[in-house]
This record gives C-alpha cells, sequence and structure tokens, in this order.
C-alpha cells in the first residue's frame, strides 16, 4: 500500500522556538495533504488543508501566523509551529490523497511534540 | 453538538465475546463513511469503509442506516489484538474533503 512518513517522529522543544515537521509521501503524488491535531483522548481534529501549488485552507481557530504550511511538491508538505508553546503540546498527523486513487488518504506515522 | 459522536467507552470485553460499537453523524452532506482503529500514540488505520448495505470483513460486520445516521461496527469472537481505539470517521460529498473523526471508543479486550 502506499507510504506516507512524518519526520521527525518526536520533538521535544524549548518554549518560543520553531519546530518543522516533514509529511512525505513516498511512493505515490499527493495532490492534498492534510494535517490534524490530536490531543491526549481526544479525537483527530483537522486544522488544514494543503493543496500542492497554492495556499493552504485552514480550520476555524487555528492561526494560520503560527502554523505555516508549505506544500512546495507533490510529494511534500512542511508544517512549521513558529513560537512554540506548551499548550501546542499535541500529536500531529498529516494524511495525503493519492492523485490516481480516488477518496483515499493515507495517514503519516504521526509527530510527537512536546513544548517545555 | 459534535459532527460525529461515539460512546467513549471503554469496553471492557473477555476474549471471544462480541462487540458491537454504534455512532452517529449530524451531516447529512456525508457521503463516505469508515472505521479507523488508532492504537496507542500510533496513527490511525483504516479498518474499513461502510456501505449502506452492510459489509464484512472476516469477524468485523460495518452497518450504515442513512435515514437515521447511525453506523455501527460489530466485532465477533473477540481477540487480545483487537485492543484498540475504533473511530468512526465520515466525509462529505461538497467541500472540503478531509475527514471528520469521532472521538473514538476505546475497546479492552481481557484475557
Amino acid at each position: 500500500g502506499a507510504v506516507v512518513s512524518q519526520h521527525p517522529s518526536w520533538v521535544i522543544c524549548k518554549s518560543g522556538t520553531s519546530v518543522k515537521i516533514e509529511c512525505r509521501s513516498l511512493d505515490f503524488q499527493a495532490t492534498t495533504m492534510f494535517w490534524y491535531r490530536q490531543f491526549p483522548k481526544q479525537s483527530l481534529m483537522l486544522m488544514a488543508t494543503s493543496n500542492e501549488g497554492s495556499k493552504a485552507t485552514y480550520e476555524q481557530g487555528v492561526e494560520k501566523d503560527k502554523f505555516l504550511i508549505n506544500h512546495a511538491s507533490l510529494t511534500l508538505s512542511t508544517l512549521t509551529v513558529t513560537s512554540a508553546h506548551p499548550e501546542d503540546s499535541s500529536f500531529y498527523i498529516c494524511s495525503a490523497r493519492a492523485m490516481m486513487i480516488a477518496d483515499t488518504q493515507y495517514f503519516g506515522p504521526g509527530t510527537r511534540l512536546t513544548v517545555l | 453538538r459534535k459532527e460525529v459522536e461515539q460512546d467513549p467507552g471503554p469496553f471492557n470485553v473477555p476474549e471471544g465475546a462480541t462487540v458491537a460499537f454504534n455512532c452517529t453523524y449530524s451531516n447529512s452532506a456525508s457521503q463516505s463513511f469508515f472505521w479507523y482503529r488508532q492504537d496507542c500514540r500510533k496513527e490511525p488505520k483504516l479498518l474499513m469503509s461502510v456501505y449502506s448495505s452492510g459489509n464484512e470483513d472476516g469477524r468485523f460486520t460495518a452497518q450504515l442506516n442513512r435515514a437515521s445516521q447511525y453506523i455501527s461496527l460489530l466485532i465477533r469472537d473477540s481477540k487480545l489484538s483487537d485492543s484498540a481505539t475504533y473511530l468512526c470517521v465520515v466525509k462529505r460529498s461538497t467541500g472540503r474533503r478531509a475527514l471528520t473523526f469521532g472521538s473514538g471508543t476505546r475497546l479492552q479486550v481481557q484475557p
């Protein structure tokens, strides 16, 4: 099956620093990538939808200047958490929708962010 | 009201038991329906899609009732390895095509 990778798998950083998370589709081209966030014992919440070559669409309540998304190619999207604070500590998961396989999304393994 | 609602559980069942999870969704424009499984600290993985006619995959049976906006998952002959959180997921037919997740139902199968 299609494979999506995320890097790093976990990161611990100090408050105020910026953290970049990469999401790659390894064996297919993804027209759209989605970024989700999951707090402990809660559901995955969509943060933003990223389309290759265009600006991301953010969900209500998600600050676009804080969570910078770049989707520069059909196989790579990045999420940068700028000036991270402890409340940003969460499990960040990306998913990618394949061009040729309609309606199927493949999830990355997630990135666990802890902000001290 | 949440768009997708599930009983959080936990459901504690003995090995070999049959267990059923229910889910309701509020948006009648929802088009596609899925059950995902999520293990602790892992990404969700697709368990099965849910079709109006009902569908079965081994020990797992999924049902959809569009009129009642209700989805179910039945697990027969539970195994220890079935212990996980089961997420009810819907996708709309219009607008953005991201998935909307329920908060999940936790299942613990005990020896």
